[in-house]
């Protein structure tokens, strides 16, 4: 099967500029979340998609980061205006459930995308 | 708030030895345990999973969950250069609507 498809894999912006990132998912996946990666820390997650529906968004600086999932497939993450510190590798990443186990969700990230804020 | 505890590392281990990586969680609702391998400029990617108390094989590789200590290890047996990558541990908190919370990883290096 394909896989979680992102892009763009680099984007280099001034601070106070906005970027977007898309993602598509894999086939079938009811599940998307947005993670941000900054270096040498594990992944944070940003927002959490059931279809179309935010599950969790707790971590969303919703004052610069909003997302969106159009009819429950592809997602994007927009910052606006970015600063300094959102310089990361924003991952997208997809589920389904795993049957037969205590529901434990099985992500499969995408390549991610790489913003640098100067 | 949840948290997942690991070393940082560097852990250094000769080629053909055994490697093990360790993790800690805060939360005794944790329903189940994720290992993800992160090579350098990569995405994560899964290597194995567990949910219930004891060891779990897959090759070289044996996840260990003990929830009464809320500890959760990894296992890699016969470690080869190719291992070399940051492993992260990532706990699920919420059954089938929760999402996994990571931790800053472990920097594993096996040398020649």
């Amino acid at each position: 099967e394909a896989g979680v498809a992102q892009s763009p894999r680099y984007k280099i912006i001034e601070k106070r500029q906005s970027v977007a990132f898309w993602c598509n998912p894999i086939s079938g996946h009811a599940t998307l979340y947005w993670y941000q990666q900054i270096l040498g820390q594990g992944p944070k997650l940003l927002i959490q998609f059931q279809n179309n529906g935010v599950v969790d968004d707790s971590q969303l600086p919703k004052d610069r980061f909003s997302a969106e999932r159009l009819k429950g497939v592809d997602s994007t993450l927009k910052i606006q205006p970015a600063k300094l510190e959102d310089s990361a590798v924003y991952l997208c990443a997809s589920s389904s459930v795993f049957r037969g186990s205590s529901g434990a969700n099985v992500l499969t990230f995408g390549a991610g995308s790489r913003l640098t804020v100067l | 708030q949840k948290e997942v505890e690991q070393n940082s590392g560097p852990l250094s281990v000769p080629e053909g030895a055994i490697a093990s990586l360790n993790c800690t969680y805060s939360d005794r609702g944790s329903q189940s345990f994720f290992w993800y391998r992160q090579y350098s400029g990569k995405s994560p990617e899964l290597i194995m999973f567990i949910y219930s108390n004891g060891d779990k094989e897959d090759g070289r590789f044996t996840a260990q969950l003990n929830k009464a200590s809320q500890y959760v290890s990894l296992l890699i047996r016969d470690s080869q250069p190719s291992d070399s990558a940051t492993y992260l541990c990532a706990v699920n908190y919420g059954g089938s609507q929760g999402n996994l919370i990571f931790g800053k990883g472990t920097k594993l290096s096996v040398k020649p």
